[in-house]
């Protein structure tokens, strides 16, 4: 089945400055790659995704890289600000249709 | 923000006793998912409908056991509740089960005592 691996486990960052956040996965038929936000007492929320037939996807300060041959994709958050820190998951659909999580980034943004 | 809701909320209750959590969406999706968040915020899948039917059935204990009366709904029901429970339970749903976008239910807060 589908093993996800999410790194770092916690990133601290000062306020404008970049977050990177990357994850791998194992199943080669994996083909949909999103994204979820969680803050403290919240549910999840998606936040971006991207399918296998794109290498790159970009949504104002959020953007997502994914190389398919390396079997890895990562998120990357620019100029942060306060309000962006949460705990993010990366997620991979297998071959079953499942959605696997990895285990999620605690993002803390110190202004 | 309604979109999928679930309750109860929270819910404390004794070791041993049989409770039921209940999710609806009003998106008109045809997948609903229910997932256990842990302590370490671990997010696992347990159980997956399409259609009213069972498609994804985890490695869960047989105390749980899910129940769709259409396509708007999926209950879960825990049996003999045990402390290993106690975690947050979230329901999910989607317009198909691959490459397809899941929204959350805001979560049920399960302590078991």
């Amino acid at each position: 089945g589908e093993n996800v691996e999410q790194h770092p486990s916690t990133l601290s960052v000062q306020e404008g400055d970049s977050a990177v956040i990357k994850c791998t996965y194992s199943d080669s038929a994996s083909n949909y790659f999103p994204w979820y936000k969680q803050e403290l007492g919240k549910r999840p929320q998606l936040i971006i995704d991207i399918r296998s037939n794109v290498g790159e996807k970009k949504d104002q300060r959020i953007a997502v890289t994914l190389n398919k041959t390396a079997k890895h994709f990562s998120l990357h958050i620019t100029e942060t600000q306060p309000e962006d820190s949460a705990v993010y998951f990366c997620a991979a659909t297998d071959s079953w249709g499942k959605l696997q999580f990895g285990a999620g980034t605690q993002v803390v943004v110190t202004p | 923000d309604t979109a999928v809701s679930q309750t109860p909320k929270y819910l404390v209750t004794q070791m041993g006793n049989d409770k039921s959590i209940k999710c609806e969406q009003n998106l008109g999706h045809d997948t609903m998912y229910w997932y256990k968040q842990d302590s370490k915020k671990f997010l696992k899948i347990m159980f997956s409908y399409n259609n009213k039917e069972l498609i994804i059935n985890e490695t869960v204990p047989n105390r749980f056991s899910p129940k769709s009366p259409d396509k708007a709904h999926l209950n879960l029901h825990i049996n003999s509740l045990e402390l290993g429970d106690s975690a947050v339970y979230f329901c999910a749903s989607s317009s198909r089960t691959r490459e397809e976008t899941q929204y959350f239910g805001p979560g049920t807060r399960l302590l078991v005592l």
